[in-house]
């Protein structure tokens, strides 16, 4: 079945790393994604993995995947108070991408 | 290039009555996807529609039901709203059916009294 799990609530002090991870079922979801929500606002594509590849950097964030463990992590380098907002994190299927399925979200609290 | 827009932002409905919600992808986009976001169910996949088809459909009642128009801009409708459809409603674009990135609009909130 498809299910998306992830941990509630996470709380850093500015300057460290986050780590928010994100479990799933599906072993056939092609692409991984993570989206940012701030208050009132819609959701931000932050960065997507390919279910081939175990890692992707792109500046600040880290995407590393374990595929055999279905375990996906988002690592936050450096967390600034502007990072605090929820995160969720999405699977989708090659040729079905237009339907996302999410992981409840993530709450980053970022302390000055 | 404007992102997604949707109309209206906010909405107060009561019992009974429907609505009709407007979504505008990106343009150039086909995709059009609608999601339903709360807080105890978080966010669910309502359905998609490329070309105007619908081409998923999420497990919602037949109350709520959308389309596509040939320039790509989507609605969404609901009718005999219940309380428990207050919710925000997120409609997310994308290029094609195979391209994998959605872009999301900033919602519109939709309160049912």
């Amino acid at each position: 079945g498809e299910d998306v799990e992830q941990s509630l609530f996470l709380s850093v002090r500015e300057g460290d790393s986050s780590v928010i991870n994100c479990t799933y079922t599906d072993s056939s979801s092609t692409y991984l994604y993570w989206y940012k929500q701030e208050p009132g606002a819609g959701l931000q594509l932050l960065t997507y993995i390919f279910s081939n590849m175990d890692m992707k950097q792109d500046q600040r964030l880290t995407v590393l995947l374990n595929k055999k463990d279905k375990h996906l992590s988002l690592r936050i380098a450096d967390t600034q108070t502007g990072d605090s907002a929820i995160y969720f994190c999405a699977e989708s299927k090659s040729g079905n991408t237009g339907k996302l399925i999410f992981g409840q979200g993530t709450t980053l609290q970022v302390k000055p | 290039k404007a992102g997604v827009t949707q109309t209206p932002r906010y909405l107060i409905k009561t019992r009974g009555q429907q609505v009709t919600l407007s979504c505008s992808p990106i343009s150039g986009h086909r995709s059009v996807s609608w999601y339903q976001q709360t807080p105890g169910q978080g966010l669910q996949f309502l359905f998609e529609y490329f070309s105007e088809t619908q081409r998923n459909k999420g497990n919602f009642p037949g109350r709520f039901s959308g389309r596509q128009f040939s320039n790509s801009r989507s609605e969404m409708n609901v009718s005999t709203l219940e309380l428990g459809d207050s919710a925000l409603y997120l409609c997310a674009s994308s290029l094609s059916q195979e391209y994998n990135e959605q872009f999301f609009g900033p919602g519109t909130r939709l309160t049912v009294l």
